[in-house]
């Protein structure tokens, strides 16, 4: 059974950098043909895609949001992470991880519960 | 403003078909990338509904339906029922912005 969950900082205040990590189970990072994106949505909004890391090492960054963004992840500890710099109220949004069957299809199949970041003085 | 274009409504009676049209162009739809659909419930996180243009996950009643046509594509679901009512995404990637792209979300209203 695939499951995500994403924790980190719920609060954060403008110009602060914005650390996600999403803890996976079910499946290996490091199994050929997967991959982990990190998906927002803003309040009542649409969602975004925002980053992905496949098997190997190959990343891949929203071009609007790439200067901001680095995804990584620790298949030791079966965790992939999303740092954001520079955090606007603008960003405040829910984060959700999901995996990505990138060898069965682009599409991700299976989300975290998401977490809710707000960005606030 | 998304890459792909939903209706940003639609409803219908119980019982009745919808369908929700997802409108992209040619560097993603039209180039051959598959659309996929989610399915997000009020409070919760999306989830897939169709994958690769037409193919539903286990689990997916078979009154959801995708299609895909040109630059275009469709989820229809039939015998609409109360527990329906939620918000649709398409999703699928383009080779411009060499990025995955989300539509602009679809909310269903069960009348």
């Amino acid at each position: 059974q695939i499951t995500l969950k994403e924790s980190g900082l719920t609060l954060v205040k403008p110009t602060q950098t914005l650390t996600l990590t999403c803890t996976v189970s079910g499946f290996s990072l490091s199994t050929s043909g997967v991959g982990v994106g990190w998906i927002r949505q803003p309040p009542g909004k649409a969602l975004e895609w925002l980053a992905l890391t496949y098997w190997g090492d190959d990343k891949r960054y929203s071009p609007s949001l790439k200067s901001r963004l680095t995804i990584s992840k620790d298949t030791s500890k079966n965790q992939v992470v999303l740092t954001m710099t520079n955090m606007d109220p603008v960003d405040t949004a829910t984060y959700y991880c999901a995996h990505f069957p990138y060898s069965s299809g682009w599409h991700f199949d299976y989300w975290g519960q998401g977490t809710l970041v707000t960005v606030s003085s | 403003q998304s890459v792909l274009t939903q209706p940003p409504s639609v409803s219908g009676a119980p019982g009745q078909r919808v369908t929700i049209s997802c409108t992209g162009s040619s560097s993603n739809i039209g180039a051959s990338y598959d659309v996929h659909w989610y399915q997000q419930l009020p409070g919760t996180a999306p989830k897939l509904l169709i994958y690769g243009n037409s193919n539903r996950p286990s689990g997916v009643p078979d009154r959801f339906s995708g299609s895909k046509s040109g630059t275009s594509a469709s989820l229809a679901i039939s015998g609409l029922q109360a527990e329906d009512e939620a918000d649709y995404y398409c999703q699928s990637y383009d080779s411009s912005l060499s990025a995955w792209v989300f539509g602009g979300g679809t909310k269903l209203t069960v009348l």
